[in-house]
């Protein structure tokens, strides 16, 4: 199984700021590597997809990058519908899926 | 539009079942594999179960594995996901999602389900 870690598991930071999440997988991944944002009571909303790719409607603050084993999401600056939990997932070794911990982003 | 609605959760005792159900609109439901997800409460996502386009095909988490089982009726545009012999570590909130091209795109509001005597 893939164990995904993610890092810190909560980032207090002002609106306007940059905002830097961290991936870490225990073995390669590739490029298979999804970004997912959820706001308290409701469901997970893709991000990125393929490590980097926006998906459909997702702001250009919102950017993903690393391969293989690290993997980062960056955040460029911060609005206030931006304070959540983000999670990453691996999609290239499974069984299982998995997913990170999560990284809950509040505001500073 | 994209929609995915689950339903079919509530409170269930130890050892009991339920069937969660997830209508699928807004687009060809056969052409896409499918995903069980749950959250415990204040937790992460842990993947549950997956079914191929036609349901021929199907995996699961080891933590279910000969409890669950999914299922589909792309007729109906529906997902289904059977669970037996619940136990109080299954209390979650369950979501149904798409898959594309192997990570989820769109998720349902998903159900609670609560597994307590």
């Amino acid at each position: 199984e893939v164990v995904m870690t993610q890092s810190p598991a909560t980032l207090s930071v002002s609106p306007g700021e940059r905002a830097t999440l961290s991936c870490r997988a225990s073995q390669s991944v590739s490029t298979n590597l999804a970004w997912y944002q959820q706001k308290p009571g409701q469901a997970p909303r893709l991000l990125i997809y393929g490590a980097s790719t926006r998906a459909t409607g997702i702001p250009a603050r919102f950017s993903g990058s690393g391969s293989g084993t690290e993997f980062t999401l960056t955040i460029s600056s911060l609005q206030s519908e931006d304070f959540a939990v983000y999670y990453c997932h691996q999609y290239n070794n499974w069984p299982p899926l998995t997913f990170g911990g999560g990284t809950k982003v509040e505001i500073k | 539009e994209v929609q995915l609605v689950e339903s079919g959760g509530g409170l269930v005792q130890p050892g009991g079942s339920l069937r969660l159900s997830c209508a699928a609109s807004g687009f060809i439901l056969s052409n896409h594999w499918m995903h069980w997800v749950r959250q415990t409460p204040g937790k992460g996502l842990v993947w549950v179960s997956r079914i191929n386009h036609d349901g021929s095909s199907t995996t699961y988490a080891d933590s279910v594995k000969g409890r669950f089982t999914i299922s589909r009726d792309n007729a109906k545009n529906t997902l289904y996901l059977q669970m037996d012999s619940l136990r109080a570590e299954d209390t979650a909130v369950y979501y149904c999602a798409r898959v594309n091209s192997g990570y989820n795109d769109y998720w349902g509001q998903g159900t609670l389900v609560t597994v307590s005597s």
